[in-house]
């Protein structure tokens, strides 16, 4: 299986910074890459796919870059709605795998 | 809007077999863009991804679980299930299902059910 490991685990930002959150794959994976938001209790929310492209109806606030094995989301001008845990998410090998999290609070 | 939603038992006992089943709406099953998921999630971890159907009836196991698990579908209710055997505390979790686009780079879980926590204790 491809182990995705992001960094920083938890961190902490204030509504308006920019925060960027890393995550990187054991193995290459191409721009095959997702992210999501997942806010307590609730099931995870797609964000980007394939690395860059923002899903219908994420701000653009909402921002990633990478390919090969590094990969990174930024999210500009924090809004107290983005306080959340975040997820990479593999999708070039089955088993799709994700990370471990990055929970971001104030 | 395409919604999902988990049902069955919230409690199982060990060496029993766990049965969920997903009810989709707003989507059709039938479409050959998108298969049909199981995951789970256990307290401060990503999401696992424990396989997932196609409408026809073809099927992804996680190697992992594949010895115990059976996913399947009912395109007549627009229905999916899992079943997963001989549970033990480990698969205690909150079980989701989910739809997945799967078109090459285009590959991710973009609905979501709002997932059903299963606990497995006597």
């Amino acid at each position: 299986d491809i182990q995705m490991t992001q960094s920083p685990s938890s961190l902490s930002a204030s509504v308006g910074d920019r925060v960027t959150i890393s995550c990187r794959a054991s193995q290459t994976i191409n721009i095959y890459l997702n992210w999501y938001e997942q806010k307590r209790g609730k099931a995870p929310r797609l964000l980007i796919y394939a690395t860059t492209r923002l899903q219908s109806g994420v701000p653009s606030r909402f921002s990633a870059s990478g390919g090969g094995t590094d990969f990174s989301l930024t999210i500009n001008n924090l809004q107290p709605e983005d306080f959340a845990t975040y997820y990479c998410q593999q999708s070039y090998s089955t088993p799709y795998t994700f990370g471990q999290g990055t929970k971001l609070d104030i | 809007q395409v919604q999902l939603q988990e049902s069955g038992p919230g409690l199982v006992k060990p060496s029993q077999t766990l049965s969920l089943t997903c009810t989709v709406s707003g989507a059709s099953i039938f479409s050959n863009e998108y298969y049909w998921s199981w995951l789970r999630q256990h307290p401060g971890e990503g999401p696992e991804l424990i396989g997932y159907i196609y409408y026809s009836g073809g099927t992804y196991y996680n190697p992992s679980l594949k010895s115990r698990l059976t996913i399947s579908v009912d395109t007549s209710k627009s229905q999916f299930s899992l079943k997963l055997n001989s549970v033990t505390a480990a698969d205690t979790a909150i079980y989701y299902c989910a739809r997945v686009r799967k078109q090459l780079v285009r590959t991710y879980f973009d609905y979501w059910g709002q997932g059903t926590l299963v606990t497995v204790s006597s």
